[in-house]
């Protein structure tokens, strides 16, 4: 069964940057499918951050493209998220999650969600 | 950026009733990357449908999904307990998703 865990710091300050890694168990993140991240601000929708392939491939959200960094360590089995210039506004649950794009498009397993606040 | 507009916002069922939750797309989006979700409060969402109509690993079927172009359309043929939720649709397109605002199902 593949299940992802999240993990990071809860709070962060304004203007820092925020830090999450998950870590994939039950698939290889070097196999098929793609990599991403979510986030839902609290009593609010989803929104896609941004998603990694382990070919190198990278794809962001045109609205947070310029603060965003992924990465996939294939070794560890893990993939990371870097949001730089936290405001207030980046307060949410993040989510990791397993995305498939081959015919269809969709993130079929996700992780239990990180709740991350942004203030001094 | 194509924008999903989900209605009701809120529909109020009982147990045994059908829903009809819908998702218009302010411009058309391929079936392929049209999927559905189900969201429990404290829980990370669940996909429900895929490709707008194929159903995931472990959905019931009285999860149906349908619909083209800009409307679609998740059905529950008849509610059980365990259904009342908040439901969102996703598309993919131009290299970026997008979710809708959600529908909340509440008995």
């Amino acid at each position: 069964q593949v299940q992802l865990q999240g993990s990071g710091p809860g709070l962060v300050k304004p203007s820092e940057t925020l830090s999450l890694t998950c870590t994939v168990s039950g698939y290889s993140t070097s196999s098929g499918f793609y990599w991403g991240w979510l986030r839902q601000p609290p009593g609010k929708g989803l929104e896609w951050i941004a998603t990694i392939h382990h070919s190198g491939s990278t794809y962001f959200n045109p609205s947070l493209k310029s603060r965003v960094t992924i990465s996939l360590d294939t070794s560890k089995n893990q993939f990371s998220l870097k949001l730089n210039s936290v405001t207030a506004a980046d307060t949410a649950v993040y989510y990791c999650a397993r995305e498939g794009r081959v015919g269809t498009t969709r993130f079929d397993f996700w992780g239990q969600g990180t709740l991350v606040t942004v203030s001094s | 950026e194509i924008v999903l507009t989900q209605s009701p916002g809120t529909l109020s069922l009982s147990p045994g009733e059908r829903a009809t939750l819908s998702c218009r797309a302010s411009q058309s989006v391929s079936s392929n990357y049209l999927a559905w979700y189900q969201q429990k409060p404290g829980q990370a969402p669940r996909l429900l449908i895929y490709g707008a109509s194929s159903r995931a690993t472990g959905i019931p079927d009285r999860f149906s999904g349908s619909g083209s172009g800009t409307d679609f359309t998740l059905t529950i043929s008849r509610l059980e307990p365990e259904d009342f939720a908040v439901y969102y649709c996703q598309q993919y397109g131009s290299s970026s998703y997008t979710f809708g605002q959600g529908t909340k199902l509440e008995i």
